[in-house]
Protein backbone atom coordinates (compact mmCIF):
# COMPACT_ATOMS: atom_id res chain seq x y z
CA UNK A 1 0.00 0.00 0.00
CA UNK A 2 0.81 3.86 -0.25
CA UNK A 3 1.36 4.15 3.43
CA UNK A 4 1.49 2.53 6.74
CA UNK A 5 -1.81 0.81 7.61
CA UNK A 6 -2.95 -0.10 11.48
CA UNK A 7 -5.45 -2.58 12.40
CA UNK A 8 -7.98 -2.18 14.44
CA UNK A 9 -8.54 1.35 14.66
CA UNK A 10 -9.59 1.30 17.66
CA UNK A 11 -9.87 -1.96 20.08
CA UNK A 12 -11.55 -2.03 23.36
CA UNK A 13 -11.18 -4.89 25.88
CA UNK A 14 -11.41 -5.94 29.60
CA UNK A 15 -8.68 -6.41 32.19
CA UNK A 16 -7.01 -9.62 31.95
CA UNK A 17 -7.18 -10.19 28.40
CA UNK A 18 -5.09 -10.85 25.40
CA UNK A 19 -4.90 -8.22 22.06
CA UNK A 20 -3.21 -8.24 19.11
CA UNK A 21 -2.36 -5.10 17.15
CA UNK A 22 -1.15 -5.07 13.63
CA UNK A 23 0.86 -2.86 11.32
CA UNK A 24 1.15 -3.32 7.78
CA UNK A 25 4.55 -0.86 6.64
CA UNK A 26 5.16 0.38 3.36
CA UNK A 27 6.22 -2.18 1.03
CA UNK A 28 10.20 -2.27 0.51
CA UNK A 29 10.63 -0.85 4.23
CA UNK A 30 12.98 -3.12 6.50
CA UNK A 31 12.74 -1.29 9.33
CA UNK A 32 9.65 -1.22 11.68
CA UNK A 33 9.08 0.66 15.06
CA UNK A 34 6.37 0.01 17.41
CA UNK A 35 5.70 2.98 19.94
CA UNK A 36 2.71 3.89 21.80
CA UNK A 37 1.59 7.00 22.85
CA UNK A 38 -0.46 8.80 25.40
CA UNK A 39 -2.23 12.17 25.08
CA UNK A 40 0.14 15.43 25.73
CA UNK A 41 3.44 13.12 24.86
CA UNK A 42 5.92 12.08 22.58
CA UNK A 43 5.93 8.35 21.43
CA UNK A 44 7.55 5.69 23.49
CA UNK A 45 9.46 3.08 21.84
CA UNK A 46 8.41 -0.19 22.45
CA UNK A 47 10.51 -2.53 19.95
CA UNK A 48 12.43 -1.89 16.66
CA UNK A 49 12.42 -5.08 13.61
CA UNK A 50 15.35 -4.81 11.17
CA UNK A 51 13.85 -7.51 9.00
CA UNK A 52 12.26 -10.34 10.55
CA UNK A 53 14.52 -9.98 13.43
CA UNK A 54 13.89 -7.76 16.77
CA UNK A 55 16.82 -5.26 16.79
CA UNK A 56 16.51 -3.51 19.88
CA UNK A 57 13.43 -4.93 22.30
CA UNK A 58 14.49 -2.58 25.02
CA UNK A 59 11.52 -0.29 25.04
CA UNK A 60 8.98 -3.27 26.21
CA UNK A 61 7.77 -2.52 29.45
CA UNK A 62 7.64 -6.14 30.78
CA UNK A 63 6.77 -9.68 29.50
CA UNK A 64 3.15 -9.18 28.88
CA UNK A 65 4.41 -7.18 25.62
CA UNK A 66 5.79 -8.99 22.77
CA UNK A 67 6.06 -8.91 19.04
CA UNK A 68 6.59 -11.04 15.67
CA UNK A 69 7.80 -9.68 12.22
CA UNK A 70 7.82 -13.85 10.22
CA UNK A 71 8.43 -12.68 7.16
CA UNK A 72 9.92 -9.56 7.53
CA UNK A 73 6.71 -7.44 6.21
CA UNK A 74 3.71 -7.50 8.78
CA UNK A 75 4.24 -7.08 12.39
CA UNK A 76 1.86 -8.53 15.12
CA UNK A 77 2.11 -6.55 18.75
CA UNK A 78 1.07 -9.17 21.29
CA UNK A 79 -0.24 -7.87 24.76
CA UNK A 80 -1.15 -10.81 27.32
CA UNK A 81 -3.07 -10.06 30.34
CA UNK A 82 -4.17 -6.67 29.78
CA UNK A 83 -4.00 -3.77 32.35
CA UNK A 84 -5.88 -0.55 32.26
CA UNK A 85 -2.34 1.40 32.37
CA UNK A 86 -2.14 -0.37 28.93
CA UNK A 87 -4.65 2.18 27.38
CA UNK A 88 -2.92 4.14 24.88
CA UNK A 89 -2.51 4.81 21.04
CA UNK A 90 -0.06 2.07 19.92
CA UNK A 91 1.67 3.57 16.78
CA UNK A 92 3.72 1.25 13.82
CA UNK A 93 6.24 3.24 11.78
CA UNK A 94 8.27 1.84 9.00
CA UNK A 95 11.96 3.48 7.10
CA UNK A 96 13.46 2.35 4.27
CA UNK A 97 17.13 1.16 6.28
CA UNK A 98 17.93 1.50 9.79
CA UNK A 99 21.20 3.66 10.24
CA UNK A 100 21.63 5.19 7.09
CA UNK A 101 21.32 9.14 6.84
CA UNK A 102 18.08 10.72 4.50
CA UNK A 103 17.11 6.44 4.63
CA UNK A 104 16.24 6.00 8.14
CA UNK A 105 13.18 8.78 8.27
CA UNK A 106 10.17 6.95 10.03
CA UNK A 107 6.63 7.01 8.04
CA UNK A 108 4.09 6.45 10.80
CA UNK A 109 0.53 4.63 10.70
CA UNK A 110 -3.12 6.21 12.06
CA UNK A 111 -2.77 4.25 15.10
CA UNK A 112 -4.58 1.65 17.35
CA UNK A 113 -6.40 3.34 20.02
CA UNK A 114 -6.42 0.84 22.51
CA UNK A 115 -8.54 0.95 25.72
CA UNK A 116 -8.78 -1.54 28.79
CA UNK A 117 -11.72 -1.37 31.06
CA UNK B 1 14.00 10.80 31.04
CA UNK B 2 15.04 11.83 28.14
CA UNK B 3 17.16 14.60 27.92
CA UNK B 4 14.87 16.86 24.88
CA UNK B 5 12.72 19.94 25.74
CA UNK B 6 9.91 22.03 23.96
CA UNK B 7 7.78 24.60 24.78
CA UNK B 8 4.53 22.48 26.12
CA UNK B 9 1.99 25.15 24.28
CA UNK B 10 2.27 28.29 21.77
CA UNK B 11 -0.42 30.57 20.60
CA UNK B 12 0.21 32.81 17.35
CA UNK B 13 -2.11 34.39 15.11
CA UNK B 14 -3.21 33.43 11.10
CA UNK B 15 -0.67 35.18 8.66
CA UNK B 16 1.82 35.68 11.57
CA UNK B 17 5.40 33.54 12.11
CA UNK B 18 5.98 31.39 14.78
CA UNK B 19 9.16 29.86 16.04
CA UNK B 20 9.16 26.37 17.85
CA UNK B 21 12.48 25.84 19.98
CA UNK B 22 13.75 22.32 20.84
CA UNK B 23 16.96 21.74 23.00
CA UNK B 24 18.39 18.37 23.24
CA UNK B 25 21.60 16.83 25.23
CA UNK B 26 22.94 13.33 24.21
CA UNK B 27 26.34 11.98 23.48
CA UNK B 28 25.32 10.38 20.50
CA UNK B 29 23.83 12.40 17.64
CA UNK B 30 22.14 11.23 14.38
CA UNK B 31 20.08 13.84 13.50
CA UNK B 32 17.04 15.72 14.70
CA UNK B 33 13.99 15.60 13.11
CA UNK B 34 10.64 17.73 13.56
CA UNK B 35 7.22 15.97 13.24
CA UNK B 36 3.51 17.55 13.25
CA UNK B 37 0.45 15.59 14.59
CA UNK B 38 -3.42 16.69 14.65
CA UNK B 39 -5.45 15.62 17.06
CA UNK B 40 -6.34 12.14 16.76
CA UNK B 41 -4.10 11.53 14.39
CA UNK B 42 -0.32 9.76 13.58
CA UNK B 43 2.93 11.79 13.28
CA UNK B 44 3.72 13.00 9.95
CA UNK B 45 7.42 13.90 9.06
CA UNK B 46 7.87 17.56 8.61
CA UNK B 47 12.11 18.19 8.44
CA UNK B 48 15.34 16.38 9.17
CA UNK B 49 18.53 18.26 9.51
CA UNK B 50 22.26 16.17 10.12
CA UNK B 51 24.16 19.12 9.32
CA UNK B 52 24.21 22.84 11.36
CA UNK B 53 22.12 25.73 9.07
CA UNK B 54 19.09 26.32 8.16
CA UNK B 55 16.38 24.23 6.04
CA UNK B 56 13.97 25.41 4.43
CA UNK B 57 11.19 24.11 2.57
CA UNK B 58 7.71 26.46 1.64
CA UNK B 59 6.47 27.67 4.89
CA UNK B 60 8.00 25.49 7.00
CA UNK B 61 12.00 25.85 7.91
CA UNK B 62 13.85 23.93 10.46
CA UNK B 63 17.44 24.87 12.10
CA UNK B 64 20.11 23.30 14.02
CA UNK B 65 23.05 24.24 15.91
CA UNK B 66 24.72 20.80 16.90
CA UNK B 67 27.71 22.64 19.54
CA UNK B 68 24.24 24.51 21.24
CA UNK B 69 22.18 21.25 21.20
CA UNK B 70 19.27 23.42 19.59
CA UNK B 71 16.80 23.35 16.78
CA UNK B 72 13.65 25.37 15.64
CA UNK B 73 10.71 25.17 13.54
CA UNK B 74 9.86 27.83 12.05
CA UNK B 75 6.39 28.26 10.32
CA UNK B 76 5.76 31.38 8.06
CA UNK B 77 2.57 32.70 6.87
CA UNK B 78 0.26 30.58 9.68
CA UNK B 79 -3.34 29.11 8.82
CA UNK B 80 -5.55 27.54 10.87
CA UNK B 81 -4.80 24.19 9.33
CA UNK B 82 -1.53 24.60 11.46
CA UNK B 83 -3.49 24.26 14.54
CA UNK B 84 -1.33 20.84 15.72
CA UNK B 85 1.40 19.44 17.81
CA UNK B 86 4.88 19.35 17.21
CA UNK B 87 7.24 17.26 18.03
CA UNK B 88 10.88 17.35 17.94
CA UNK B 89 13.19 13.77 18.31
CA UNK B 90 17.10 13.30 18.08
CA UNK B 91 18.38 10.00 16.53
CA UNK B 92 20.66 8.83 19.15
CA UNK B 93 23.80 6.63 18.62
CA UNK B 94 21.64 3.51 18.63
CA UNK B 95 19.50 5.20 15.33
CA UNK B 96 16.43 5.59 17.83
CA UNK B 97 14.41 7.77 18.03
CA UNK B 98 14.43 10.11 21.33
CA UNK B 99 11.07 12.16 21.33
CA UNK B 100 10.29 15.54 23.39
CA UNK B 101 6.51 15.66 24.62
CA UNK B 102 5.04 17.73 21.81
CA UNK B 103 4.56 21.73 21.52
CA UNK B 104 1.27 21.94 20.69
CA UNK B 105 0.51 25.22 18.98
CA UNK B 106 -2.83 27.14 18.81
CA UNK B 107 -3.64 29.59 15.70
CA UNK B 108 -6.13 32.41 16.35
CA UNK B 109 -7.77 34.28 13.61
Amino acid sequence: GAGVSQTPSNKVTEKGKYVELRCDPISGHTALYWYRQSLGQGPEFLIYFQGTGAADDSGLPNDRFFAVRPEGSVSTLKIQRTERGDSAVYLCASSRASGIPNADTQYFGPGTRLTVL
Amino acid sequence: GQNIDQPTEMTATEGAIVQINCTYQTSGFNGLFWYQQHAGEAPTFLSYNVLDGLEEKGRFSSFLSRSKGYSYLLLKELQMKDSASYLCAYMDSNHQLIWGAGTKLIIKP
